[in-house]
């Protein structure tokens, strides 16, 4: 069975730090893994969408990687903001079925 | 920007009552997903419908919960009676289903339940 890890659990950091999240699955049998961001008591926003096959995805300060062998994925945030505090989920999808999550990173952007 | 609707957004009710969730996915989405998620927790699979049709259902509690898409696009899922532990964040989503890899799941704003 599917199991996805997150650590770490919780995150602060000072304004304009970079930052890495990391994101661990133990079923390297994946169609594509995203990474969403979640602000408190709201639904969901993809972030970014690694295929299986790609090695890394970037959108404005935002990279994801992906190591489909080892099971790891990382999230960097550059030069981090406090609107960038918010809860950060990364998913698997297996397949075409429905996406396993972690259980989150809650990141806090200190200004 | 297409998205998709959740209502309502809060909804409060005492044990034993019933309560239903409504969702519209992005227009043209075959395929929708009804999630849950408990505070501090990752959210986790309810329901997964492609058009009409039921495809994982596994870990629906099927004594209280029921889930229905009749016509392939809008969805309503029902609990009754409503416990104390199905105090959550309903969360419904959708993707194309292009099957190539690049499905990427859009969420609603979500449905925050909170049984007293």
């Amino acid at each position: 069975k599917q199991e996805v890890t997150q650590i770490p659990a919780a995150l602060s950091v000072p304004e304009g730090e970079n930052l890495v999240l990391n994101c661990s699955f133990t079923d390297s049998a994946i169609y594509n893994l995203q990474w969403f961001r979640q602000d408190p008591g709201k639904g969901l926003t993809s972030l970014l969408l690694i295929q299986s096959s790609q090695r890394e995805q970037t959108s404005g300060r935002l990279n994801a990687s992906l190591d489909k062998s080892s099971g790891r994925s990382t999230l960097y945030i550059a030069a981090s903001q406090p609107g960038d505090s918010a809860t950060y989920l990364c998913a698997v999808n297996q397949a075409g079925t429905a996406l396993i999550f972690g259980k989150g990173t809650t990141l806090s952007v200190s200004s | 920007e297409a998205e998709v609707a959740q209502s309502p957004r809060y909804k409060i009710t005492e044990k034993s009552q019933a309560v239903a969730f409504w969702c519209d996915p992005i227009s043209g989405h075959a395929t929708l997903y009804w999630y849950r998620q408990i505070l501090g927790q990752g959210p986790e699979l309810l329901v997964q419908f492609q058009d009409e049709s039921v495809v994982d259902d596994s870990q629906l509690p099927k004594d209280r919960f029921s889930a229905e898409r009749l016509k392939g696009v809008d969805s309503t899922l029902k609990i009754q009676p409503a416990e104390l532990g199905d105090s959550a964040m309903y969360l419904c989503a959708s993707s194309l289903h292009s099957g190539d890899g690049t499905d990427t799941q859009y969420f609603g704003p979500g449905t925050r339940l909170t049984v007293l």
